[in-house]
């Protein structure tokens, strides 16, 4: 089965300075790829998805991430934080065949300092 | 997003007490997801349905049901509700024609003394 690795439970960010929250992956087969976002006391919501084609995928909120198969990683990037941005991010896996097998990593918390 | 709602929002509950759980959608999309979220652990997959008359066992189904009364209706039972399942419980919706992206509801805060 999959699986999925965040690196940091908790990242610590000044305002304007960039972000960088890792995620590897683990799969036998070609991977769908996600980042999540949940703001406190919210659902989780997408911020982004690899599927196929172009490895750099770019999503909401300015946020993007890059699929790397050499490194079995998907990390995200934002170039210049906002408070906005404090939240718990979620990367998750599942196969390109059966999405019903959805594997969520644990969680990386997202502080921004003023 | 409102599109899929969760009921209640938050609930306690007693060791050996049943409870339900509920969830709704109003996207059309014929799949359908319970999870729970616990601190350090990120969300595991409790059950999931592809339509009324499938149901799937996800990772964690032990101590937990679930029904699908209709399309747009999910429901997850606790028959014997335990302390360690005490958790944050989502649902969550797909579309046959997306169905690697899943859209959640706002949550369920269940605590059991």
């Amino acid at each position: 089965a999959q699986s999925v690795t965040q690196l940091g439970s908790h990242v610590s960010v000044s305002e304007g300075a960039l972000v960088l929250l890792r995620c590897n992956y683990s799969s036998s087969v070609p991977p769908y790829l996600f980042w999540y976002v949940q703001y406190p006391n919210q659902g989780l919501q997408l911020l982004l998805k690899y599927t196929t084609g172009a490895t750099l995928v770019k999503g909401i909120n300015g946020f993007e991430a890059e699929f790397k198969k050499s490194e079995t990683s998907f990390h995200l990037t934002k170039p210049s934080a906002h408070m906005s941005d404090a939240a718990e991010y979620f990367c998750a896996v599942t196969r390109r065949s059966n999405n019903n097998d959805m594997r969520f990593g644990a969680g990386t918390r997202l502080t921004v300092k003023p | 997003d409102a599109d899929v709602t969760q009921t209640p929002r938050n609930r306690i509950t007693k060791t050996g007490k049943r409870i339900m759980l509920e969830c709704s959608q109003t996207k059309g999309h014929d799949r359908m997801y319970w999870y729970r979220q616990d601190p350090g652990l990120g969300l595991r997959l409790i059950y999931y349905s592809f339509d009324v008359k499938d149901i799937n066992k996800g990772e964690i189904s032990d101590g937990y049901s679930v029904s699908r009364q209709a399309q747009a209706k999910f429901s997850l039972s606790l028959e014997s509700a335990i302390p360690n399942q005490t958790a944050l419980y989502f649902c969550a919706t797909s579309d046959r024609l997306s169905i690697e992206t899943q859209y959640f509801g706002p949550g369920t805060r269940l605590l059991v003394l």
